[in-house]
């Protein structure tokens, strides 16, 4: 099984601030994927991407990956209060999803 | 959206004790995957299905066994739970195919073994 690691593991800023989420691993994959999951929820998708030094943007949310499709990254500007919550990397391997430890990001008011 | 529930979504069993955990499905993916959730790991795969009776293990499958009877639900059973299997258990259903597969999950089923 092919590990994905998650930095940090817990994040917690002011309002306004910006961050980077990091999701790294010393395999390929086919495609990474990101997830939000608030408490008490199932994570729900973010974005996909798919092609080595891909970005793609999300509202003020950007998702890069890895030109050796190793790793991505997470980078929120100017992050809101809403942005709280559990924020998970997951990597195709064949017919399995095989997700990372998380990100906990509390936002401050 | 796609249209799955877990069944029951809070159960507080005893050791040693039989639980099995429901997912159903309202449409017609054909693969489908149990996970739990336990602090500091994310979430790890138990078994999942790609087609009915069709499944495979995950990476942490002993303790656990899954069935397929039909393609709508996807039956996760502990034989003889343990404290070690207190977790919060989510069922997920593929909802694209090709290189991104993405899933989809449900809202979780809390287990407490005693």
């Amino acid at each position: 099984t092919q590990l994905l690691e998650q930095s940090p593991q817990f994040l917690s800023i002011q309002e306004g601030e910006n961050l980077t989420v990091y999701c790294n691993s010393s395999s390929v994959f086919s495609s990474l994927q990101w997830y939000r999951q608030e408490p008490g929820e199932g994570p729900v998708l973010l974005v996909t991407v798919v092609t080595g030094g891909e970005v793609k943007k999300l509202k003020r949310l950007t998702f890069q990956f890895g030109d050796a499709r190793k790793d991505s990254s997470l980078h929120i500007t100017a992050a809101q209060p809403g942005d709280t919550g559990l924020y998970l990397c997951a990597g195709r391997d064949g017919n399995k999803l095989v997700f990372g430890a998380g990100t906990i990001l509390r936002v401050k008011s | 959206d796609a249209g799955i529930t877990q069944s029951p979504r809070h159960k507080v069993t005893e050791t040693g004790t039989p639980v099995t955990l429901r997912c159903h499905q309202t449409e017609n993916h054909r693969y489908m995957y149990w996970y739990r959730q336990d602090p500091g790991h994310g979430l790890r795969l138990i078994h999942y299905s790609y087609g009915v009776k069709d499944t495979d293990k995950g990476e942490v499958s002993d303790g656990y066994s899954v069935s397929r009877s039909k393609t709508e639900d996807f039956l996760l059973t502990l034989e003889s739970a343990t404290s070690s299997q207190t977790s919060v258990y989510f069922c997920a259903i593929r909802t694209t195919g090709g290189n991104t597969g993405e899933l989809f999950f449900g809202e979780g089923s809390r287990l407490t073994v005693l």
